[in-house]
């Protein structure tokens, strides 16, 4: 079964660093998503991604995140200069259309 | 008005027991409905999607009321395996916005 797979499960950075999440969305597909949870918390939306560009973000995707899809395949999420607070677990998603998303196993981020 | 609401629990049934979930939503224009499940440091899984006519997968069942924009989620006949947590999810043409969950604990 097609599956969004994700890497590195965990990462741990410090402040200040820049960090890149990766993720394999299901081939065929046309919409990429970057959420996050911070621990405890809802599923908060990041970031859509269609048709080689950004087609919505949220108030938390400022200038510090940036995505990208360099190869037709990969799907990343840059944060350029962490903070204490970027700590949270990132989910890549994707969907063919107006059908349900399917989620990756996520990366935990730990900013220290 | 938050864009999906929930009720975050905990719900503490019995095994046996039948437990009722409920979500309202603030956008008129949503699209698409669906029920996740996670479970804890887990991805969300499709668990249903939903539609105005109501469906049913083995012991769970989904419905929608646009006109009252709520989504309700049944399961019937709880197991140890459905504790997690459900999540209320609504879309519209781009992006998909999460309820905060509604944790279900079912004991023995």
């Amino acid at each position: 079964e097609p599956e969004v797979t994700q890497t590195p499960s965990h990462q741990v950075t410090q402040m200040g660093q820049e960090v890149i999440l990766r993720c394999v969305p299901i081939s065929n597909h046309l919409y990429f998503y970057w959420y996050r949870q911070i621990l405890g918390q809802k599923v908060e939306f990041l970031v859509s991604f269609y048709n080689n560009e950004i087609s919505e973000k949220s108030e938390i995707f400022d200038d510090q995140f940036s995505v990208e899809r360099p190869d037709g395949s990969n799907f990343t999420l840059k944060i350029r200069s962490t903070k204490l607070e970027d700590s949270a677990m990132y989910f890549c998603a994707s969907r063919q259309g107006a059908t349900e998303a399917f989620f990756g196993q996520g990366t935990r981020l730990t900013v220290v | 008005r938050k864009e999906v609401e929930q009720d975050p629990g905990p719900f503490n049934v019995p095994e046996g027991a039948t437990v009722a979930f409920n979500c309202t939503y603030s956008n008129s224009a949503s699209q698409s409905f669906f029920w996740y499940r996670q479970d804890c440091r887990k991805e969300p899984k499709l668990l249903m999607s939903v539609y105005s006519s109501g469906n049913e997968d083995g012991r769970f069942t989904a419905q929608l009321n646009r006109a009252s924009q709520y989504i309700s989620l049944l399961i019937r006949d709880s197991k140890l395996s459905d504790s997690a947590t459900y999540l209320c999810v609504v879309s519209g043409f781009q992006k998909l916005v999460f309820g905060t969950g509604t944790r279900l604990l079912v004991s023995p």
